[in-house]
């Protein structure tokens, strides 16, 4: 059971804008940052989206992360078949001392 | 370039221990504090350990508290996870990862290619 809650699955088709939510509590989401990983089958995960909506370089603008109390969630417009992949939402968890991930989002693209 | 190369992974016996080295390259090292992330077999990711850039200060998962030891030689560029009393529920691909920011985060900017850990008999 991960600290932070994500679906299992979603899915979309290409051109579609599709969301992904992560939920916790006020020790982790509630007061850290909230960051974004993408991790291609056989791959490292890559870190898509910072909290103040940067993305590091060579990720495109169709990625896009925002936060609300204790969720948050990840945004893809104009979704593409390179993008199907598992995502992981992650915060530090002051409780822990240590950062927690969601369970992993895998994205079907249709 | 950031390079992050992960080793020491393999096959070990439960109860046995291993240490994986993790090599850094194309930056400072010693301005960052550095994680260890692992991902058991079709799961997801798990945290297990972070050292501070200087190595002073360390947190851990407490799936790994007391047997497991992070440390990190700057004068070397190189990252450790020493691994003592190991179970079947450490199998996993462990990777190293950078944390880009100063203070304790979730922040990730790089990650080793990862190494295979199997315990078994």
């Amino acid at each position: 059971q991960s600290v932070l809650t994500q679906p299992p699955s979603a899915s979309g088709t290409p051109g579609q804008r599709v969301t992904i939510s992560c939920s916790g509590s006020s020790g982790n989401i509630g007061r850290n940052d909230v960051y974004w990983y993408q991790q291609l089958p056989g791959t490292a995960p890559r870190l898509l989206v910072y909290p103040n909506n940067q993305r590091p370089s060579g990720v495109p603008d169709r990625f896009s992360g925002s936060k609300s109390g204790t969720s948050a969630s990840l945004a893809i417009s104009w979704l593409r078949s390179e993008d199907e992949a598992d995502y992981y939402c992650a915060a530090w968890d002051d409780s822990l001392s240590g950062p927690v991930f969601g369970g992993g989002t895998k994205l079907t693209v249709l | 370039q950031v390079q992050l190369v992960e080793s020491g992974g393999g096959v070990v016996q439960p109860g046995r221990s291993l240490r994986l080295s993790c090599a850094a390259s194309g930056f400072t090292f010693s301005s960052y504090p550095m994680h260890w992330v692992r991902q058991a077999p079709g799961k997801g990711l798990e945290w297990v350990a972070v050292t501070s850039y200087d190595g002073r200060s360390t947190y851990y998962a407490d799936s790994v508290k007391g047997r497991f030891r992070i440390s990190r030689d700057n004068s070397n560029n190189t990252l450790y996870l020493q691994m003592n009393s190991l179970r079947a529920e450490d199998t996993a691909v462990y990777f190293c990862a950078r944390c880009d920011s100063s203070g304790w985060s979730a922040s990730f900017d790089y990650w080793g290619q990862g190494t295979l850990v199997a315990v078994s008999t």
